[in-house]
C-alpha cells in the first residue's frame, strides 16, 4: 500500500525559494501506473493543485504558478520534489503530495496522500 | 483557469440525505467524467470519496454516491451521520491538461 511522507523547512523567508521531497513507499515511484502530484492549501482556505509529474519527467502546472513552480523526479531515491521561487506572504500553506492515478494514461484522482507539512513565508 | 463552484455550506440533520453541488464555469465538468470528491477533517490530509464522478473507492461507505448532469457534478450522503461533518472538496481534470479544485463545501451534522 503507498505511503507518501512530505519533508523540507518549515520556515522559508520572502523572495527565497522553498523546497520540499515527497518520499514514497509501498510502491515504485517508476511505475507506469502512477503519476505524481502536489497540491497545496493555505491556512483557512481551499485546496489549490501545483502540479502533477510522471516518472519519465513529463510535468503539468497550475498556470497561475507555472513561472515559479519546478517538480522532478528522482527514481533512485523514490522521490518527487517541488521548488517554488519567488516566495511571499501568500505561498503560505500546508503543502500535500498525493499519488495522481487513474486507469489508463490519465491520471484523474489523487489518493493516497500524504499527511501535509506546513510552510510558512515570514522574514 | 477553470473554476469549479461548490455552496460554502451546507448542513442536515442524522438520518438525513444532503447533495453538495460542483459547477464548472466553463465545460470542463461537462467535458469528462473526471470528477472526484474528498473528504477532509480538520488538521487532516484530504480522504478520497468519489473518483471518476461515481466511482466509490474499497472502504468508502455506500451512503456516498456520486452523479453529473450537464456542468454540474454532485455528491450525496445518504443516512447522515455526525462523523459525516467535515469539508468536502469537488476536483476536475481540464481541458488545458490541468486540474482544479472546488472552493470546497462545510458540512455540518446539526
Amino acid at each position: 500500500q503507498l505511503q507518501l511522507q512530505e519533508s523540507g523547512p518549515g520556515l522559508v523567508k520572502p523572495s527565497e525559494t522553498l523546497s520540499l521531497t515527497c518520499t514514497v513507499s509501498g510502491g515504485s515511484i517508476s511505475s507506469s501506473t502512477y503519476y505524481w502530484g502536489w497540491i497545496r492549501q493555505p491556512p483557512g482556505k481551499g485546496l489549490e493543485w501545483i502540479g502533477t509529474i510522471y516518472y519519465s519527467g513529463n510535468t503539468y502546472y497550475n498556470p497561475s504558478l507555472k513561472t515559479r513552480v519546478t517538480i522532478s523526479v528522482d527514481t533512485s531515491k523514490n522521490q518527487f520534489s517541488l521548488k517554488l521561487s519567488s516566495l511571499t506572504a501568500a505561498d503560505t500553506a500546508v503543502y500535500y503530495c498525493a499519488t495522481h492515478r487513474g486507469d489508463g494514461d490519465l491520471p484523474r484522482w489523487f489518493d493516497p496522500w500524504g499527511q501535509g507539512t506546513l510552510v510558512t513565508v515570514s522574514a | 483557469q477553470s473554476a469549479l463552484t461548490q455552496p460554502a455550506s451546507v448542513s442536515g440533520s442524522p438520518g438525513q440525505s444532503i447533495t453538495i453541488s460542483c459547477t464548472a464555469t466553463s465545460g470542463d465538468v461537462g467535458a469528462y467524467n473526471y470528477v472526484s470528491w474528498y473528504q477532509q477533517d480538520p488538521a487532516k490530509a484530504p480522504k478520497l470519496m468519489i473518483s471518476d464522478v461515481s466511482n466509490r473507492p474499497s472502504g468508502v461507505s455506500n451512503r456516498f454516491s456520486g452523479s453529473k448532469s450537464g456542468n454540474t457534478a454532485s455528491l450525496t450522503i445518504s443516512g447522515l451521520q455526525t462523523e459525516d461533518e467535515a469539508d468536502y472538496y469537488c476536483a476536475s481534470y481540464t481541458s488545458s491538461s490541468t486540474w482544479v479544485f472546488g472552493g470546497g463545501t462545510k458540512l455540518t451534522v446539526l
